[in-house]
């Protein structure tokens, strides 16, 4: 199984801040990786997929990278709608998310 | 515009069965796979499997031994039961639909194992 590693558990930022999220995986997944958000009381979002492409109506402050092993989601310029929690999620092996970031207001 | 809808028990007794259907609009079933994904409380998300809309599954292997899907397609939905349930399957049970990635997503049903 692919374990997918969140850092950090919990981001204190405030509105207009960068946020930067990381997800690891423990081999390699290609670019086969895909970015959630999920509010409270509401199911997960897709945001991006294969790594770096933006799912249409995803604002443009979303971006992800990364490949390989090592990805990253950022937030360019925090909204007050982006606090939420964010998984990782691949599909390489199985599929299988990452435990999750927690973005809150500092 | 494509919307599911999970339905189904809302309290399962220990050792019963866990049975939820999702009711998909908006788009035909045809040439898609769908998924059962669950969260408990607090806690991150599980992939339990999938099906595409042939029959043809693909099952998560912790759970393969309790877990069917199945799909009807004249009534646009498809269905997940899990047997022998325990205090540990009680969750947020989401159905979504799989292009590769899970796009878009039910609402969600609360699912809770208790006597």
């Amino acid at each position: 199984e692919i374990v997918l590693t969140q850092s950090p558990a919990t981001l204190s930022l405030s509105p207009g801040e960068r946020a930067t999220l990381s997800c690891r995986a423990s081999q390699s997944i290609s670019t086969l990786l895909a970015w959630y958000q999920q509010k409270p009381g509401q199911a997960p979002r897709l945001l991006i997929h294969d790594a770096s492409y933006r799912v249409t109506g995803i604002p443009a402050r979303f971006s992800g990278s990364g490949s390989g092993t090592d990805f990253t989601l950022t937030i360019s310029s925090l909204e007050p709608e982006d606090f939420a929690v964010y998984y990782c999620q691949q599909r390489s092996n199985w599929v299988t998310f990452g435990g999750g970031t927690k973005v809150e207001i500092k | 515009q494509v919307q599911l809808q999970e339905s189904g028990p809302r309290l399962v007794k220990p050792s019963e069965t866990l049975s939820l259907t999702c009711t998909v609009s908006g788009v035909s079933m045809s040439s898609y796979y769908w998924t059962w994904i669950r969260q408990p409380a607090g806690k991150g998300l599980e992939w339990l499997g999938r099906i595409y809309s042939s029959g043809t599954t693909n099952y998560n292997p912790s759970l393969k031994s309790r877990v069917t899907m199945s799909v009807d397609m004249s009534k646009n939905h498809f269905s997940l039961k899990l047997t022998s349930v325990t205090a540990a399957d009680t969750a947020v049970y989401y159905c979504a639909r799989d292009k590769a990635w899970f796009d878009p997503w039910g609402q969600g049903t609360q699912v809770t194992v208790s006597s």
